[in-house]
């Protein structure tokens, strides 16, 4: 089956560091999305990880390893404006791409 | 950004009812898909397209029916509205199967 597990809130400081971690199970797999949604709005996407390792974009990171079903978004220098569910998407080996239930980041000040 | 629009952003319909959500895309990307999202479910898949008139049902596609006789619409169909379908709809948009641009959502309410 398709399982994807994330938390479903964190808590962090303004200006902290917070890592969201993800582990998944899929029908084969080809890569790993992750996404930023702000309440109410559409989702904006954040990365794309095929290779295992980390990928570093501005303040926002993600690691994959293919071979743990597991994968992180890490966040630096956190800002009020970072408040937001963020969604862990596996893609399987169909190229559907599984989205998660989200993890709600709350930063406080 | 991505040129995509949806019509309505917000519909009450009653039980029973036909309803037609649009999704309109500048952009035109190949892939065209829309997605509910509820609480406690995260984004599902209700249809994709790969092309114009080639469509195929995802994960939740009972209740639904899609049509794409042009590469910018793609046409998500309620034939008879029921309450389990009250849900925020998302139209997404790829080029390929990679990174998939997401419209503004259709918040949609079945008495």
């Amino acid at each position: 089956g398709q399982n994807i597990d994330q938390p479903t809130e964190m808590t962090a400081t303004e200006g902290a560091i917070v890592q969201i971690n993800c582990t998944y199970q899929t029908s084969g797999f080809n890569g790993l999305f992750w996404y930023q949604q702000h309440a109410g709005e559409a989702p904006t996407f954040l990365s794309y990880n095929v290779l295992d390792g980390l990928e570093e974009k501005g303040r926002f990171s993600s690691f994959l390893s293919r071979s743990k079903g597991y994968s992180y978004l890490l966040l630096k220098e956190l800002q009020m404006k970072d408040s937001a569910s963020y969604l862990c998407a596996p893609q399987n080996r169909d190229d559907k791409i599984i989205f998660g239930k989200g993890t709600r980041l709350h930063i406080l000040p | 950004d991505a040129g995509i629009t949806q019509s309505p952003r917000h519909k009450v319909t009653e039980t029973g009812t036909p309803v037609t959500l649009r999704c309109h895309q500048t952009e035109n990307h190949r892939y065209m898909y829309w997605y509910r999202q509820d609480p406690g479910h995260g984004l599902r898949l209700i249809h994709y397209s790969y092309g114009v008139k080639d469509t195929d049902k995802g994960e939740v596609s009972d209740g639904y029916s899609v049509s794409r006789s042009k590469t910018e619409d793609f046409l998500l169909t309620l034939e008879s509205a029921t309450s389990s379908q009250t849900s925020v709809y998302f139209c997404a948009i790829s080029e390929d199967y990679n990174e998939q641009f997401f419209g503004p959502g259709t918040r949609l309410t079945v008495l």
